[in-house]
């Protein structure tokens, strides 16, 4: 089956620490995101990426990195520079030909203690 | 300043009846529309999208309208049923440059649908 895949569904990190969120998809698709979600709150783009090694910066990427060193893998690491990193996180993937509807994974819910 | 405005936190609808659910957007330069469907704890769902050269679509129970004088569309449901109730999400795409295009998404509205 195709799909995206983000695990650990659930993560609890002391506050300081980084963490790697993991986002796999086998779509075959070019194009991968990373969002926030917050209660109340619409989904805010973190970062982007079109192709293999290059992305960009979204609306919130202050205090995350990312890389793209395969097509099939997009991880999203929360750095201890992020003020409130308690979070749902959404990575999703579309083809890159125009504007295309983006395909969502399950989310990984982030906790800071 | 939001640019992908849903003004109803929540709705609520008899099962069997029309959900409406309303969406408003600023950006002209938006050209592409969708509604995804979300429940707790997991990623949003896909619903049904409408390009900008379109004013309807139709997929089953969903349909989308789409009003672009009035930076408006909406997604009609009919018949509402419980397994409906969820949180709508209405999202617009614009290039953004460099080749790609971005979604910006509204808050949501949380639909009951009582049984």
């Amino acid at each position: 089956d195709g799909g995206i895949t983000q695990s650990p569904k659930y993560l609890f990190r002391k506050e300081g620490q980084n963490v790697t969120l993991s986002c796999e998809q086998n779509l075959n698709h070019d194009a991968m995101y990373w969002y926030r979600q917050d209660p109340g709150q619409g989904l805010r783009l973190i970062y982007y990426s079109q192709i293999v090694n290059d992305f960009q910066k979204g609306d919130i990427a202050e205090g995350y990195s990312v890389s793209r060193e395969k097509k099939e893998s997009f991880p999203l690491t929360v750095t201890s520079a992020q003020k409130n990193p308690t979070a749902f996180y959404l990575c999703a993937s579309s083809t890159d030909r125009g504007a295309d509807t983006q395909y969502f994974g399950p989310g990984t819910r982030l906790t800071v203690l | 300043d939001q640019q992908v405005k849903q003004n109803s936190p929540s709705l609520s609808v008899q099962e069997g009846r029309i959900s409406i659910l309303n969406c408003d957007y600023t950006n002209s330069m938006f050209d592409y529309f969708l509604w995804y469907k979300k429940y707790p704890a997991e990623g949003p769902t896909f619903l049904i999208s409408i390009s900008s050269i379109k004013d309807k679509n139709e997929d089953g129970r969903f349909t989308v309208f789409l009003n672009k004088s009035a930076k408006h569309l909406s997604l009609h449901i009919v018949p509402s049923q419980p397994g409906d109730s969820a949180v709508y999400f209405c999202a617009a795409s614009a290039y953004s440059g460099a080749g790609s295009y971005q979604l910006t998404f509204g808050k949501g509205t949380k639909l009951s649908v009582i049984p």
